[in-house]
């Protein structure tokens, strides 16, 4: 199974609104990422986290606030996003932080009116 | 400063065999990953080199050379559904795990 589980598919939100996207794997791996993508772009990372810590924020506002609750979950809570914040959220994961192969989710397409 | 380069855009008959090329200037190196990705899609892992030298896994093969910084993925026999974007990704040393992607290069295939 190298399967990276993404929900939701699509989010629709407020700018006043609270949402969270989640993602799971059950693969072992022990890294986990947030990626967020616009249209014709590579994908950005956000977060690595290493073990359930948080061990990179690539500056990202605080409006975007990632979890760990155990290794096989990654959450990202969202809350009072500007339009410019419509993307595509990735979830990745890898064995290690230095694995050799990393695998991402479906994404959520995220859209913010 | 960290630099990924790969062509924009490029055109093949189904098929043929296409060579996408990848330099990169980045602090250290741990790594190299292809990824395809289609359209409104998320990315899918193809490869990984951290060795010179070349990877092969059936209709897709990579090579890297650290020395020059330069990598390529060659897809054989192509087929209309290999149309994608083709994303090179670097790691560096120190990175934490973190992929730095180039802007990918997207292939047509055409009949």
């Amino acid at each position: 199974d190298t399967e990276v589980t993404q929900t939701p598919k699509h989010l629709v939100m407020g700018m006043t609104n609270k949402k969270s996207l989640k993602c799971e794997q059950h693969m072992g791996h022990r890294a986990m990422y947030w990626y967020k993508q616009k249209a014709k772009k590579p994908p950005e990372l956000m977060f690595v986290y290493s073990y359930e810590k948080l061990s990179i924020n690539e500056s990202v506002p605080s409006r975007f606030s990632p979890e760990c609750p155990n290794s096989s979950l990654l959450n990202l809570h969202l809350h009072a996003l500007q339009p410019e914040d419509s993307a595509l959220y990735l979830c990745a994961s890898s064995q290690e932080r230095g694995g050799t192969e990393a695998f991402f989710g479906q994404g959520t397409r995220l859209t913010v009116v | 400063g960290q630099n990924i380069d790969q062509p924009t855009e490029m055109t093949a008959t189904e098929g043929a065999i296409v060579q996408i090329n990848c330099t990169y200037q980045t602090s250290g190196f741990n790594g190299l990953f292809w990824y395809q990705q289609h359209a409104g899609e998320a990315p899918t892992f193809l490869s990984y080199n951290v060795l010179d030298g070349l990877e092969e896994k059936g209709r897709f093969s990579s090579f890297l050379s650290r020395s020059k910084g330069y990598s390529y993925l060659l897809l054989k026999e192509l087929q209309m559904k290999d149309s994608a974007s083709y994303l090179c990704a670097v790691r560096g040393d120190n990175q934490g795990g973190k992929l730095i992607f180039g802007q990918g290069t997207e292939l047509s295939v055409k009949p």
